[in-house]
């Protein structure tokens, strides 16, 4: 089955070290997404790609980053994690062009800061 | 600006009882509507959309929305509810942009009891 996958599905770090979130799909979306989710709360957008334009959110901080390195993959960087950091993050993928294309998402990788 | 509310952020019911959750979205262009479900340490599912045509869509799981544009509402309702529908059930709206981005509403926490 076509799907979003994230790796790890759990990561540890220590405040302060860098840490490298990665999201795969075999949907071939033009359109990639990185949320922010705390718990009982709505996920956020960081950012997100259409193919190879990145597209950052006003309020994202400057501490994460993104990359795409081809279609299939795009990976979230927190060089410098704080203990507010720790959250679900979520890769979601969608079909480019707008007409209503539902965004499809992975099942989150959860970020703890030691 | 677009915006989404959902009315509870609770909703306990018992098994087999019906269940309707409420939102209500603001926009000043057409938009497209979801509900998204997500289960615990999971990623947010598709439930059901609505981009236009009929006004009342349904879910294969026996979920049901209705778009009320008058009202700009599109409640999500289930006759007859299951534990297994134990879940937090957020709706969104998108706008008819390219990227298909989606705008949250906070949540609503259903708690099905036996």
């Amino acid at each position: 089955d076509a799907m979003v996958i994230q790796n790890p599905r759990y990561q540890v770090t220590q405040f302060g070290k860098p840490v490298t979130l990665s999201c795969s799909q075999t949907l071939n979306h033009n359109v990639m997404y990185w949320y922010q989710q705390k718990s009982s709360q709505a996920p956020k957008l960081l950012f997100h790609y259409y193919d190879k334009d990145f597209n950052n959110e006003a309020d994202t901080p400057d501490n994460f980053q993104s990359r795409r390195p081809n279609t299939s993959f795009c990976f979230l960087d927190i060089r410098s994690p704080g203990l507010g950091d720790a959250a679900m993050y979520l890769c979601a993928t969608s079909r480019a062009g707008g007409g209503g294309q539902p965004q499809h998402f992975g099942d989150g990788t959860r970020l703890s800061i030691l | 600006a677009q915006s989404v509310t959902q009315l509870d952020s609770q909703v306990p019911v018992f098994e087999e009882a019906p269940v309707e959750l409420r939102c209500n979205y603001s926009s000043s262009v057409s938009v497209y509507l979801f509900w998204y479900v997500q289960y615990p340490n999971q990623g947010l599912q598709l439930l059901l959309k609505y981009l236009s045509g009929s006004t009342l869509v349904e879910s294969i799981n026996g979920f049901e929305a209705e778009f009320n544009k008058s009202q700009t509402s599109f409640h999500l309702r289930k006759p007859s509810v299951h534990i297994s529908d134990t879940a937090e059930y957020f709706c969104a709206v998108s706008d008819s942009g390219g990227y298909n981005k989606l705008i949250f509403g906070a949540g609503t926490r259903l708690a099905v009891h036996p």
